[in-house]
């Protein structure tokens, strides 16, 4: 079992370009949750996908949107980007109904 | 709306010393309580989580915590400190007793010294 597997692993943008990672869900996982995790900070959530739709959202401007497709897998995209943006971003899946969430391994952002 | 406060950002302790890593909500409703690890340049792994069934709660590593409401608390705790334990650790709730939109502490890096 891969696990949650989130790509890419590193990327550097410059501000006011858009963003596009990835999330593959936990074999078995139907829900695809967004952490945005600012250095020396806890992760704060941004949305959560269920059944292709989104289910919930944090406090996160219009500039970030996601999508999750048939085979459960999902992405994040963060239009004009800015400086503050710049954050490891966490996906977390879930089967529906369970207590319990898993990681991936976060993709790192740098915005410049 | 549910929060988690975690006291102290930093906490060192001596390798074999017992670990007491504090965490206290807030919510209007009966919370589920979760603490997370995250190693360096990792995602999060799940420890412990309480669901509403015993308030002390058995997780991996030999960490365990307590529920308690009176005290509106859920502190993490381990007999024996191990090189291995140094990570941050993250206390979160949520109020739908589902894995959807956890509410973080802000952390606490704990450090194990020889």
């Amino acid at each position: 079992d891969a696990g949650v597997t989130q790509s890419p692993t590193h990327l550097i943008k410059t501000r006011g370009q858009q963003v596009t990672l990835r999330c593959s869900p936990k074999s078995g996982h139907d829900t695809v949750s967004w952490y945005q995790q600012a250095l020396g900070q806890g992760p704060q959530f941004i949305f959560q996908y269920y059944e292709e739709e989104e289910r919930q959202r944090g406090n996160f401007p219009d500039r970030f949107s996601g999508h999750q497709f048939p085979n459960y897998s999902s992405e994040l995209n963060v239009n004009a980007l800015l400086l503050g943006d710049s954050a490891l971003y966490l996906c977390a899946s879930s089967f529906s109904g369970s207590t319990e969430a898993f990681f991936g391994q976060g993709t790192r952002l740098t915005v410049v | 709306a549910q929060s988690v406060t975690q006291l102290g950002s930093h906490v060192s302790v001596s390798e074999g010393a017992l670990v007491l890593l504090r965490c206290n909500y807030s919510s209007s409703v009966p919370p589920y309580l979760f603490w997370y690890v995250q190693y360096p340049n990792q995602g999060l792994q799940l420890l412990l989580k309480y669901t509403s069934a015993a308030t002390l709660v058995k997780g991996i590593n030999g960490f365990e915590a307590e529920f308690k409401k009176s005290e509106t608390s859920f502190h993490l705790t381990k007999p024996s400190a191990h090189m291995s334990d140094a990570a941050e650790y993250f206390c979160a709730v949520t109020i739908t007793g589902t894995a959807s939109k956890l509410t973080f502490g802000t952390g606490t890096r704990l450090q194990v010294t020889l």
